[in-house]
């Protein structure tokens, strides 16, 4: 198994820039959770899905930012506007059961100047 | 609500050193209970679990015990190595919540 897989590893862009983040999740995983993590904030969940469909968004600022799965292999984070507070390492996790803890992919480092 | 609270660091020990990390927790339901590790330029790896009460997680020579009563859930390791220096984060998974609750990880240097 090749693990949770996202793409890119780094992505620096200008503030202003739409950006998307991409993720696939390990087959038969039900469950896939977007995660930022920031040294001030730590790591905060921003959305997760359950069987494709968006269970809770409520840590993700809806105003610039967007999560889609539109297959149960595919799930894209896309932020629109992007501005430097945006700045972080965004991670990508999947589960098919919640008790039994979370695989990570390893990451995607976004800079935007 | 849910939280995890863990110290911080970072803990520098010697190699061979015996290691203890704190976690503790408040939960609304009966969480299960993780330690993850995360390597430098790195995803967070599931180091160990425990999913009721008494448990003792254990991997790569870590372990870990549920502890109800105390809400506890502490890491521990007999004789560090200079490759266990990393970030060592502790979480639950409550039923009913929405995905893991983090505490904000403990670096940890091992010097040789």
């Amino acid at each position: 198994d090749a693990g949770v897989i996202q793409s890119p590893r780094h992505e620096v862009t200008e503030m202003g820039q739409e950006v998307t983040l991409r993720c696939k999740p390990i087959s038969g995983h039900d469950y896939l959770f977007w995660y930022r993590q920031t040294m001030m904030q730590g790591l905060e969940l921003l959305v997760y899905f359950n069987n494709k469909a968006v269970m809770d968004d409520s840590g993700m600022p809806k105003d610039r930012f967007s999560a889609k799965m539109p297959n149960a292999s595919f799930s894209t984070l896309k932020i629109q506007p992007s501005e430097p507070r945006d700045s972080a390492v965004y991670f990508c996790a999947s589960t098919f059961d919640r008790s039994y803890g979370y695989t990570f992919g390893s990451g995607t480092r976004l800079t935007v100047v | 609500g849910n939280s995890v609270t863990q110290m911080e660091g970072p803990v520098t020990l010697s190699e061979e050193a015996f290691l203890t990390i704190n976690c503790t927790y408040t939960a609304t339901g009966y969480p299960s209970l993780f330690w993850y590790v995360q390597y430098p330029g790195e995803g967070l790896q599931l180091l160990l679990k425990a999913t009721k009460a008494d448990d003792k997680g254990s991997n790569k020579g870590f372990e870990a015990t549920y502890r109800k009563e105390t809400t506890s859930f502490h890491l521990e390791k007999g004789s560090v190595q200079v490759s266990d220096s990393a970030v060592y984060f502790c979480a639950l998974s409550d039923w009913g919540a929405d995905g893991l609750t983090f505490g904000k990880g403990t670096h940890l240097i091992i010097q040789p």
